[in-house]
């Protein structure tokens, strides 16, 4: 069954140090996001990316985040200088319409 | 701006019993789909059901079911059987149809199954 993969599982940082979260979306879902979610709180959206573009963003995505798709089957978010506040688990998701989205397994972002 | 709310931060039940869990919703949208999501101790999102609000028939999936009433905006997820492996936080969400597709999520309900 195809699923969307996330690298790495967990990834510890130093504070003010740029981190690139990498997914690789189910192959033909056209619609991709990024959610976040902190220890013991709900899952919160930050980003959805259509057709090469992102397509609507929250407040929690400021300038310090970007997305990217480098190529036809990985989908990245960017987080620069990254704060102590930034550690949570981070969810990449796609979709094929606007029905369900298949999330990956998440990467863990511990800012030490 | 929608809003799901989850009442119920944590609930209990007996292995084989059946449980309800409670979501209410606000909108002001006619056309969305509602879901039901698991997460396990590994923190996977695992989707469990889903509802589009114009259907008026409540989505069932194996021992998985919703009553989902629209007046009320109320989405309620019912376990029968429960098994110990249904343990996990259950997170109620949104989506609109015009939306561009972001869900909102509620904030969880932890489950417990006891042997």
């Amino acid at each position: 069954e195809p699923e969307v993969t996330q690298t790495p599982s967990h990834q510890v940082t130093q504070m003010g140090q740029e981190v690139i979260l990498r997914c690789v979306p189910i192959s033909n879902h056209l619609y991709f996001y990024w959610y976040r979610q902190i220890l013991g709180q709900k899952v919160e959206f930050l980003v959805s990316f259509y057709n090469n573009e992102i397509s609507e963003k929250s407040e929690i995505f400021d300038d310090q985040f970007s997305v990217e798709r480098p190529d036809g089957s990985n989908f990245t978010l960017k987080i620069r200088s990254t704060k102590l506040e930034d550690s949570a688990m981070y969810f990449c998701a796609s979709s094929s319409d606007f029905t369900e989205a298949f999330f990956g397994q998440g990467t863990r972002l511990t800012v030490v | 701006a929608q809003t799901v709310t989850q009442s119920q931060p944590e609930m209990s039940v007996q292995e084989a019993e059946t449980v309800t869990l409670s979501c209410t919703y606000d909108t002001s949208e006619s056309d969305y789909y509602l879901f039901w999501y698991k997460q396990p101790p590994s923190r996977q999102m695992i989707l469990v059901i889903r509802q589009e609000a114009y259907k008026q028939q409540n989505a069932t999936e194996n021992r998985f079911s919703v009553n989902f009433q629209k007046a009320a905006k109320s989405f309620s997820l019912k376990i029968s059987d429960s098994q110990l492996g249904d343990a996990a936080m259950y997170f109620c969400a949104y989506k609109g149809r015009n939306q561009g597709g972001k869900l909102i999520f509620g904030q969880g309900t932890e489950l417990s199954v006891k042997p």
